[in-house]
């Protein structure tokens, strides 16, 4: 169970929109549709924005989008606000009732 | 309102062992899986494992495999992640987390830092 790739960091200005790719195999991203997204912000614990690939949390702004092509997953932020300053980690159910998480990726609103 | 409560930070010798607590308030104990995450200082998040409180069946991520015991006592409402011999690697923030998204838990405890020191 290797950890997915995500790009390290991102970068975009207020009112951009950014994506968020994760990268995973057949064993996992490509094989189910169970993967999630979470937010989390120094010190403070994960909150999960997307689950079941594209299903938004009730709550999260419909800013918030992701999608899934074969085994790479992907987030969108649109309309980049500062408060979306953050880390961000995909996850995916990884078979054998286990998962695997991302390795996160820091946005950072310029 | 579901809430997690977890149990305060620990300081543990390396080959020793850790058992963390995590006490779920509202919402239903035993339906929702119970899944455990750490995250070292300034890394990323790991997945260990789930328990189905109803069950008492764990799933382990292979790496914590024979290390980690996921339980729950149904008639506290409390889910327990035991780490055995523990190793400076693994100083981290432990999470307890739940929720009706089994593979997307929506509730999260406030995380316990657990540091391996000697």
């Amino acid at each position: 169970q290797s950890a997915l790739t995500q790009p390290r960091s991102v970068s975009g200005s207020p009112g951009q929109s950014v994506t968020i790719s994760c990268t995973g195999t057949s064993s996992d991203v490509g094989g189910y549709n169970y993967v999630s997204w979470y937010q989390q912000y120094p010190g403070k614990a994960p909150k999960v924005l997307i689950y079941d690939v594209s299903k938004r949390l009730s709550g999260v702004p419909d800013r918030f989008s992701a999608s899934k092509s074969g085994s790479t997953a992907s987030l969108t932020i649109s309309g980049l606000q500062a408060e979306d300053e953050a880390d961000y980690y995909c996850c995916s159910y990884a078979g054998s009732y286990t998962s695997v998480f991302g390795g996160g990726t820091k946005l950072t609103v310029l | 309102q579901v809430q997690l409560v977890q149990s305060g930070a620990e300081v543990k010798k390396p080959g020793s062992s850790v058992k963390v607590s995590c006490k779920v308030f509202g919402g239903t104990f035993s339906t929702y899986s119970i899944t455990w995450v750490r995250q070292a200082p300034g890394q990323g998040l790991e997945w260990m494992g789930r328990i189905v409180p109803d069950v008492a069946i764990g799933n382990y991520a292979q790496k914590f495999q024979g290390r980690v015991t996921l339980t729950a006592d149904k008639s506290t409402s409390t889910a327990y992640m035991e780490l055995s011999y523990v190793r400076f690697e693994d100083t981290a923030v432990y999470y307890c987390a739940t929720g009706s998204g089994i593979w997307s838990p929506d509730y999260w405890g406030q995380g316990t830092l657990v540091t391996v020191s000697s």
